[in-house]
This record gives structure tokens, sequence and C-alpha cells, in this order.
């Protein structure tokens, strides 16, 4: 079992949508939790980070970290062509930029 | 403010040959990172530099992989032999403190093995 599950997809929704995007983990350990936004040929864009539990909003983004349940999630309002791209969470137990994991990522599609 | 510069963008390699790339971080960040990442998954640290020093690469395979980062700006890293298994995206960050936050990440360079 990975330290860090997502949901590969692809996740296709229409534009306007509401987008769900979550990972899973297994180290109870884990309290910094990151969002990466990363586009066909291009290297991964912090999207939100967030500290141990609770909800953080940016624009359209909400990140929700419930530790209890080891389940991070992202949320996208008003959903836009443009946020066509992988999603991939990150995680570590303290703030220290060499013990990131990575989950593999879910690919998300928005149709006009 | 200049992003992280990586190239090639693109390299293309038989196995049992050897392969190098180059990475120029943001001005400043004194921090330097290396990652491999898989088709379908997420990056994986390979090396990780605080100004001309190695802070971590545990994960490097160090039988076949070698970095540098000689004047603690520029790095290189290199394959020798490859294998086919190398295929994937390197993609190098940097960050001006080190923080789990913080980086920034170049386009990375796609390598196929052949």
């Amino acid at each position: 079992q990975k330290e860090v599950e997502q949901d590969p997809g692809p996740l296709s929704v229409p534009e306007g949508a509401i987008v769900s995007l979550n990972c899973t983990y297994s180290n109870s350990a884990f309290q910094y939790f990151m969002w990466y936004r990363q586009y066909s040929r291009k290297g991964p864009e912090l999207l939100m980070y967030t500290y141990s539990s609770g909800n953080k909003e940016d624009g359209r983004f909400t990140a929700q970290v419930d530790k209890s349940s080891k389940y991070i999630s992202l949320f996208i309002r008003d959903s836009q062509p443009s946020d066509s791209a992988t999603y991939l969470c990150a995680m570590s137990e303290n703030n220290a930029g060499n013990m990131l994991t990575f989950g593999g990522g879910t690919r998300l599609m928005v149709k006009p | 403010e200049a992003g992280v510069a990586q190239s090639p963008r693109y390299k293309i390699i038989e196995k049992r040959q050897s392969v190098a790339f180059w990475c120029n971080p943001i001005s400043g960040h004194a921090t330097l990172y290396w990652y491999q990442q898989i088709l379908g998954q997420g990056p994986k640290l390979l090396i990780q530099f605080q100004n001309n020093g190695v802070v971590d690469d545990s994960q490097l395979p160090k039988d076949r992989f070698s970095a540098e980062r000689l004047k603690g700006v520029d790095s290189t890293l290199k394959i020798q032999p490859a294998k086919l298994e190398d295929s994937a995206v390197y993609l190098c960050a940097s960050s001006l403190d080190g923080g789990a936050y913080t980086q920034y990440f170049g386009p990375g360079t796609r390598l196929t093995v052949l």
C-alpha cells in the first residue's frame, strides 16, 4: 500500500462545476499538506498548503484536512477549462523540503 | 522574477549510454532539489543541495546517478549508464529556505531510454 493514495482519474467535468479532489494517507505523523497543479509538459506549481487540520480558502480553491480520517481534499468552485491539469497532493511530517511524499496525481479535464 | 531553468527539455538515448541534465535555480535560492517523476506517479526526491553541499541523497541510485553543484548555483545531474527504467521526467526545484512548501519547480527534462 502506498503512503499517499490518489485516484488517477481522469476526472471530466463541465465548465462551472464544483470539483472535489482527494487524497488518503496512512502516516499519521504528516502535519504539512500541499496541493500542486501540474500542466502538461510543465513542472508542479504550488496551489495551496495547510498545516495540521482545518480548512483554507484562496479564491476559487478550498483545501480541507481531516487528520482523524487521514483524508485531504481540494475543492475548485466555478471550474474553468484553464483548470484542466494534473493535481498532486504532497505531505510532510515536518517543515523540511526533502521530506515530501507525493501522491500520484489526479488528472482533471474541464470541458467548455 | 525568472523561474527555474532546465535543459535540455527532451532527451532520447539508448540504454547503457550516459546523459546529463542542467538546472539553473531562481537567483538567491540556496536550496536545490532534483526529482524523478515516472509517468503516472508523483515526483520522488533524488538529491537535495544546500548551497554546494549535499543535504540528502538517500534515494539517489549512486551506482549510476551523480549530481553536483560546484559553485552553489547551477547543478548537473548525470546518469551513467542509463537503464530502461530511468525513463522519466527529471525535475529541478529550488527554494529560498528549504521549507516544505517553498519549492519552485522547473519545467523538467523528459528522458526516454530505448
